[in-house]
């Protein structure tokens, strides 16, 4: 069974901190990996998707990938109340036509 | 760019009917569209993937039959619930894709309650 496993929390973070959210997978064939954050009661939106190994940057998100290890993590600096949601990893063998597999996320709460 | 629609946001109906949803996407053509699943506080389940023209594909456990999916234009899926019952009042939401995409693009989701 292919499975995408991340700490459902709460995660919680001083507002203007680091959060670093976590997520490992199991088939090693999987080669895309995403990020999505998702509020309550909305769909997910996408942040940012990794193909490579190690670290890619957008703004205050960086995402990383370690495919020896099979991991995978998100770190948002400069945190604020409005990250405060439940982020979503997911991963697929590659292309956005592929079915990708959602792990159960991670509810982050950003405090002021 | 890249904008999927759903239809309706939110319905509600008696158990025993069926119930219709839309997704569109907007402008772009979708080659490949997924239907996903979300129960309270639980994660996205992938209930089957469509491509155009073709029958869609489900997931291990999702009845075919009672989930009818309608992939007849690349901008065009159709989810049909049928004969609803309570146990299937969820969240569902569409996204959609082309060849060539790196990502999915999520429609906004449909708010099923059956009562």
């Amino acid at each position: 069974q292919k499975e995408v496993e991340q700490n459902s929390g709460p995660l919680s973070v001083p507002e203007g901190a680091i959060a670093s959210l976590n997520c490992t997978y199991s088939d090693r064939g999987s080669q895309s990996f995403f990020w999505y954050r998702q509020y309550s009661g909305k769909s997910p939106e996408l942040i940012m998707f990794i193909y490579s190994n190690g670290d890619k940057e957008d703004g205050r998100f960086t995402a990383q990938l370690n495919k020896a290890s099979q991991y995978v993590s998100l770190l948002i600096r400069d945190s604020q109340p409005s990250d405060s949601a439940t982020y979503l990893c997911a991963g697929g063998p590659g292309g956005g036509a592929s079915k990708i597999i959602f792990g159960s996320g991670t509810r982050l709460s950003i405090r002021p | 760019g890249a904008v999927v629609s759903q239809h309706p946001s939110r319905v509600i109906c008696k158990s025993g009917t069926s119930v219709k949803i839309e997704c569109r996407s907007l402008d772009f053509q979708a080659t490949t569209m997924f239907w996903y699943r979300q129960f309270p506080k639980q994660s996205l389940m992938l209930m089957a993937t469509s491509n155009e023209g073709s029958k869609a594909t489900y997931e291990q456990g999702v009845e075919k039959d009672k989930f009818l999916i309608n992939h007849a234009s690349l901008t065009l899926s159709t989810l049909t619930v049928t004969s609803a019952h309570p146990e299937d009042s969820s969240f569902y939401i569409c996204s959609a894709s082309d060849e060539g995409f790196y990502e999915q693009y999520f429609g906004p989701g449909t708010r099923l309650t059956v009562t």
